[in-house]
């Protein structure tokens, strides 16, 4: 069946860049996204990418997607202490309902 | 403003009761979900609605019921028949059922 996965924690210092990755089973997926949950608060979207993509750019997020091995990865340049969040990777399943599938998320800590 | 808006943000009730989560948006997107997200887990999706008068169940949908009688709003009612209902409940609109979902700011249902 259709499957997300992401790592659960990374930690990383003000100012460095972090890396977040998530790994996809649907081939077919249309669009991936990325999507920021603060504590106790809604999911905000961040960005998304067309799966005929490899790279999209937005100030200080970039995404990259690697189609062959099923990898999409968050990159976060200058990482700012209001970056800390937890960052859901998420696949459209395919078909008109566009239904999503979530991975469990990476919580990012970012030390001051 | 546009958005969406849920209420109430933390609802509290007993066990044997039903209860229902309000989720209104004047995005005039046709299209509303309704996830669930527990602890430590990626969100799981409930029922879906493509265009007024219509629904569709998700992954989840035991437990739980909707309606769609006007566009901006899609009401979720945890029935007593969901064996776990304590979670954090997501509501979610989208233009179309192909375009990406914006999520409103989560209730949540602590059940004892």
């Amino acid at each position: 069946g259709e499957d997300v996965e992401q790592s659960l924690f990374l930690s990383v210092r003000e100012g460095d860049s972090s890396v977040i990755n998530c790994t996809y089973t649907d081939s077919s997926s249309t669009y991936l996204y990325w999507y920021k949950q603060e504590p106790g608060a809604g999911l905000q979207l961040l960005t998304y990418i067309f799966s005929n993509m490899d790279m999209k750019q937005d100030q200080r997020l970039t995404v990259l997607l690697n189609k062959k091995d099923k990898h999409l990865s968050l990159r976060i340049a200058d990482t700012q202490t209001g970056d800390s969040a937890i960052y859901f990777c998420a696949e459209s399943g395919g078909g008109a309902t566009n239904k999503l599938i979530f991975g469990t998320g990476t919580l990012l800590a970012v030390q001051p | 403003d546009g958005g969406i808006t849920q209420s109430p943000k933390y609802l509290f009730r007993k066990e044997g009761q039903n209860v229902t989560l309000s989720c209104e948006q004047n995005l005039n997107h046709d299209a509303m979900y309704w996830y669930r997200q527990d602890p430590g887990q990626g969100l799981r999706l409930i029922y879906y609605s493509q265009i007024v008068n219509d629904f569709q169940k998700g992954d989840i949908a035991e437990g739980y019921s909707v309606s769609r009688e006007k566009k901006e709003s899609f009401p979720l009612t945890v029935t007593s028949a969901q064996k776990n209902p304590t979670a954090f409940y997501l509501c979610a609109s989208s233009i179309s059922s192909v375009h990406e979902q914006y999520f409103g700011p989560g209730t949540r249902l602590t059940v004892t």
